[in-house]
């Protein structure tokens, strides 16, 4: 596609439950990073791919977190056991090469936990 | 300390004039860094990057680095109403697997 696609664009759940959010990168991407960002606030980091190399895991803040990404491309973010604090906007980016190249965000996922 | 550093604001500019966003960063050996703007209720888009010292001029948008100060800041010529966003610094530190690193933003308000 012609940028990065994340689906889906909301998400409402019942606390409790799994999610799980997608994110399309840009073809040809390497690095793909996930950031979350609640309301009036700035962007978390949460995890970045880079190619084969293990993620940096760094800012997953729990272990309900996990992400993976498949065959290089497509990556999901899963969240396990949702909660309300878990409610904001998950934001993909993806970069060309991980260094010195930039990074374009898709769409978002906005989650809300009732 | 923080890897990135920006004023959290509100930097409020009359319409037509310049608007300045600065930010610094801690990591000595960083080599690229990017502007972003982000409206409200909307994901960040990218405005600038830059990598080499100096100015790096797009429009109304002019980005200036010095890496010897370890800042880099954004100008914006002819402010509009329509330049009121949350402007976003980032850098790509060395030792970090060329992971991109955020500030947390400046907001700016362009009054009439």
């Amino acid at each position: 596609g012609a940028g990065v696609s994340q689906s889906p664009s909301n998400k409402v759940t019942e606390k409790g439950k799994d999610v799980e959010l997608r994110c399309d990168p840009i073809s040809g991407h390497t690095a793909l990073y996930w950031y979350r960002q609640s309301l009036g606030q700035g962007l978390e980091f949460l995890i970045y791919f880079q190619g084969n190399s293990a993620p940096d895991k760094s800012g997953l803040p729990s272990d309900r977190f996990s992400a993976e990404r498949t065959g290089g491309s497509v990556s999901t973010l899963t969240i396990q056991r949702t909660q309300q604090e878990d409610s904001a906007v998950y934001l993909c980016a993806s970069s060309k090469q991980g260094g010195g190249t930039e990074a374009f965000f898709g769409q978002g996922t906005r989650l809300t936990v009732v | 300390q923080k890897e990135v550093e920006q004023n959290s604001g509100p930097l409020s500019v009359p319409e037509g004039a310049i608007a300045s966003l600065n930010c610094t960063y801690s990591d000595r050996g960083s080599q690229s860094f990017f502007w972003y703007r982000q409206y409200s209720g909307k994901s960040p888009e990218l405005i600038m990057s830059i990598y080499s010292n100096g100015d790096k001029e797009d429009g109304r948008f002019t980005a200036q680095l010095n890496k010897a100060s370890q800042y880099v800041s954004l100008l914006i010529r002819d402010s509009q109403p329509s330049d009121s966003a949350t402007y976003l610094c980032a850098v790509i530190a060395t030792g970090t697997a060329s992971k991109l690193t955020f500030g947390t933003g400046t907001r700016l308000q362009v009054t009439l």
